[in-house]
C-alpha cells in the first residue's frame, strides 16, 4: 500500500531564516506531487506540483521554491521565512498521468514563524 | 476561472441527526471533476469522492451520500444519522481539464461539530 510522510511535523522558526520541508511517498512510481498551504481557518492553496524527477510548476509567486531530486521526493525550501510563510504545509501525490485523480495527503506540517 | 464556495462556515449538530454540507461551483470547462476531503483534527485529509461532471448519478456510501446537480452547479454532501466522529472540516474541490486537472481549487471548508 502507498505510504506519504513529511517532517518535521512542527517547526518554530525566525523570520529570515531557511526552510526545508521533505515529502516522500512509498509504495508507488512515478506520482505527481504536489505542496499545499492552508492558513489558520482557511482552504487549501496549491504551491506547486510535479509530474516527475525536476519537472516543477510554481502557482503562486513567492519567497518558496520546490524541488522534486527523486521520482518519490519532493522538497519544499526558502531562503528567508517571512512572517506569512507560517501555516500549515501539506504534501500530496495522485498516481500519475493527469490530475484529475484523487490525491492523498500527507500528516502536514505546522510551521510558525516569529 | 474556476471557483469553489462552501458558504457555511460551521455547522453544529446533535448526534444522529442528518446534515447537508453545500458546495457550489464555477467553471466555464464542460469537463471537470469534484472531490469532497475531510479533515479530522490530526490535519491530515482525507479523501472522501471524487465524480466527474458526465456522472451526475448520486452517490450513497454508507451513512455518506452526495447529489451532485449539474444545473445548479451544486455538489452536496449529507451525512446520515451523524456521529461525533464525524466532527471535522470537510473540503470541496474542482479540478479543470484545462490545466491537465493538476490545479484543483479547494473551497474554504466546512467545519462540523457533532455533539453527544
Amino acid at each position: 500500500s502507498q505510504t506519504i510522510h513529511q517532517w518535521p511535523a512542527t517547526l518554530v522558526q525566525p523570520v529570515g531564516s531557511p526552510l526545508s520541508l521533505e515529502c516522500t511517498v512509498e509504495g508507488t512510481s512515478n506520482p505527481n506531487l504536489y505542496w499545499y498551504r492552508q492558513a489558520a481557518g482557511r482552504g487549501l492553496q496549491l504551491l506547486f506540483y510535479s509530474v516527475g524527477i525536476g519537472q516543477i510548476s510554481s502557482e503562486v509567486p513567492q519567497n518558496l521554491s520546490a524541488s522534486r531530486p527523486q521520482d518519490r521526493q519532493f522538497i519544499l525550501s526558502s531562503k528567508k521565512l517571512l512572517l506569512s510563510d507560517s501555516g500549515f504545509y501539506l504534501c500530496a501525490w495522485s498516481v500519475t498521468g493527469t490530475g484529475y485523480n484523487e490525491q492523498f495527503f500527507g500528516p502536514g506540517t505546522r510551521l510558525t514563524v516569529l | 476561472a474556476q471557483k469553489v464556495t462552501q458558504a457555511q462556515t460551521e455547522i453544529s449538530v446533535v448526534e444522529k441527526e442528518d446534515v447537508t454540507l453545500d458546495c457550489v461551483y464555477e467553471t466555464r470547462d464542460t469537463t471537470y471533476y469534484l472531490f469532497w476531503y475531510k479533515q479530522p483534527p490530526s490535519g491530515e485529509l482525507v479523501f472522501l469522492i471524487r465524480r466527474n461532471s458526465f456522472d451526475e448519478q448520486n452517490e450513497i456510501s454508507g451513512r455518506y451520500s452526495w447529489n451532485f446537480q449539474k444545473s445548479t452547479s451544486s455538489f452536496n454532501f449529507t451525512i446520515t444519522a451523524s456521529q461525533v466522529v464525524d466532527s471535522a472540516v470537510y473540503f470541496c474541490a474542482l479540478s479543470e481539464t484545462n490545466t491537465g486537472g493538476f490545479k484543483t481549487i479547494f473551497g474554504a471548508g466546512t467545519r462540523l461539530f457533532v455533539k453527544a
